[in-house]
């Protein structure tokens, strides 16, 4: 079955400690993006990614750092600069950078020890 | 500014009962307007979507939704909603090609 697979389900970070979020499709979409949310703020955007080795900034992007160096592959690093970083993280693909229908994975819980 | 407006944070309703979940926008061009529902612990999926043409459009699950430009709104409605309706709510507002903002969410709650 095709769709996105994130990766750990629950993750959690000592101080200090960058993490890395796992994010892969098998969908052949060319658009994949990182969306953090947060309980009573809805989702906000990471970063995204169009093509192969290009991402651009989102919303919030400081304290984070992402690669595209496969189309399946989208990771996402929390870096020890990011100072709150509990979170639930949701990675979306769709086939361009259209509105045309995000699909979701199934999320990552990020909590800080 | 850009922005999407959900009034209610939390709504319970009944089984069996209608619903009607409101979502307010601002937009400076033609929007593009979607729903999309969460589940605890879950990614989100898409319910329905308005890109043009007729300003009512049907949804999965029985959802529909109406676009009324006067009043910058694209709430959600079902006739009767069942147990297995109790999620979280998104509405989201985006260009053709520009990235999408978010409502804050409504969260469902169904009474037996």
């Amino acid at each position: 079955d095709g769709g996105i697979t994130q990766s750990p389900k629950y993750l959690f970070r000592k101080e200090g400690q960058n993490v890395t979020l796992s994010c892969e499709q098998n969908l052949n979409h060319d658009a994949m993006y990182w969306y953090r949310q947060d309980p009573g703020q809805g989702l906000r955007l990471i970063y995204y990614s169009q093509i192969v080795n290009d991402f651009q900034k989102g919303d919030i992007a400081e304290g984070y750092s992402v690669s595209r160096e496969k189309k399946e592959s989208f990771p996402l690093t929390v870096t020890s600069a990011q100072k709150n970083p509990t979170a639930f993280y949701l990675c979306a693909s769709s086939i361009e950078t259209t509105n045309e229908k995000l699909f979701f994975g199934s999320g990552t819980q990020l909590s800080v020890l | 500014a850009q922005s999407v407006t959900q009034p209610d944070i939390h709504i319970t309703v009944s089984e069996g009962a209608s619903l009607e979940l409101r979502c307010n926008y601002s937009y400076g061009a033609t929007p593009y307007l979607f729903w999309y529902v969460q589940s605890p612990g879950q990614g989100l999926q898409l319910l329905l979507k308005y890109f043009s043409g007729d300003t009512l459009v049907q949804g999965i699950k029985g959802f529909e939704a109406e676009f009324k430009r006067s009043q910058s709104s694209f709430n959600l409605r079902k006739p009767s909603v069942h147990w297995s309706d109790a999620a979280e709510y998104f509405c989201a507002v985006g260009g053709a090609t520009n990235k999408l903002i978010f409502g804050t969410g409504t969260l469902l709650a169904v009474q037996p």
